[in-house]
């Protein structure tokens, strides 16, 4: 099993490029999300898909669009990028969208720059 | 001020040694906590997770929320070196969104 995957490991962008980070899990769950992570700010939620079909915004939506093209796949896609867009970002998955319950697992992470 | 906050450290500890990790938070609608460990350049995963207030233990590890000072600590008993990494806080509210610290880097030295 190969849990969550993300491509691409590295990327560099300039100020106003676009480009979609690219998230797949095997594990067949239902909910999955995507975080950027900056030194000293931890984990900041982007957005979430509680399901199939559904996505909602988190905690720092703005720049950044999505898409939940079936149960394994969930994009990110930033259509002008900013180089306060730099930062490391991951998928994570849940079976469903209690995290209460449910373990979230995730993925290896896409390390962004924008120059 | 940050909903969840954590002394980013580095915390350098011998080989054996017990680690106490701490967290303080300011949402009062947190219920559940959980601990995260990030190794270097890898996602987090899940280490334990505590509902409300009390401990919990799984081997060498114990989790404790006190809900009346905001406060969340991580125990590790017998600290090895496959031990060091980052170690990130979360708090969980009814909104099914978890609220990470800035994490605290751990390193076990031999």
């Amino acid at each position: 099993n190969a849990g969550v995957t993300q491509t691409p490991k590295f990327q560099v962008l300039k100020t106003g490029q676009s480009m979609t980070l690219q998230c797949a899990q095997d594990m067949n769950h239902n909910s999955m999300y995507w975080y950027r992570q900056d030194p000293g700010m931890g984990l900041r939620l982007i957005y979430y898909s509680a399901s199939e079909g559904t996505t909602d915004k988190g905690e720092v939506p703005n720049g950044y669009n999505v898409s939940r093209l079936n149960k394994r796949e969930f994009s990110l896609r930033l259509e002008s990028a900013a180089p306060s867009q730099t930062s490391v970002y991951f998928c994570a998955s849940s079976a469903s969208g209690s995290l209460r319950t449910d373990t979230q697992y995730f993925g290896p992470g896409t390390r962004l720059t924008v120059l | 001020q940050k909903e969840v906050e954590q002394d980013p450290g580095p915390l350098s500890v011998p080989e054996g040694a017990i680690v106490s990790l701490n967290c303080t938070y300011s949402n009062s609608a947190f219920q559940y906590f959980m601990w995260y460990r990030q190794y270097s350049r890898k996602g987090p995963e899940l280490l334990m997770y505590t509902y409300s207030s009390g401990n919990k233990e799984d081997g060498r590890f114990t989790a404790q929320v006190d809900k009346s000072s905001k406060y969340i600590s991580l125990f590790i008993r017998d600290s090895q070196p496959s031990d060091s990494a980052t170690y990130l806080c979360a708090g969980e509210n009814a909104g099914n969104m978890l609220t990470f610290g800035g994490g605290t880097r751990l390193m076990v030295k031999p």
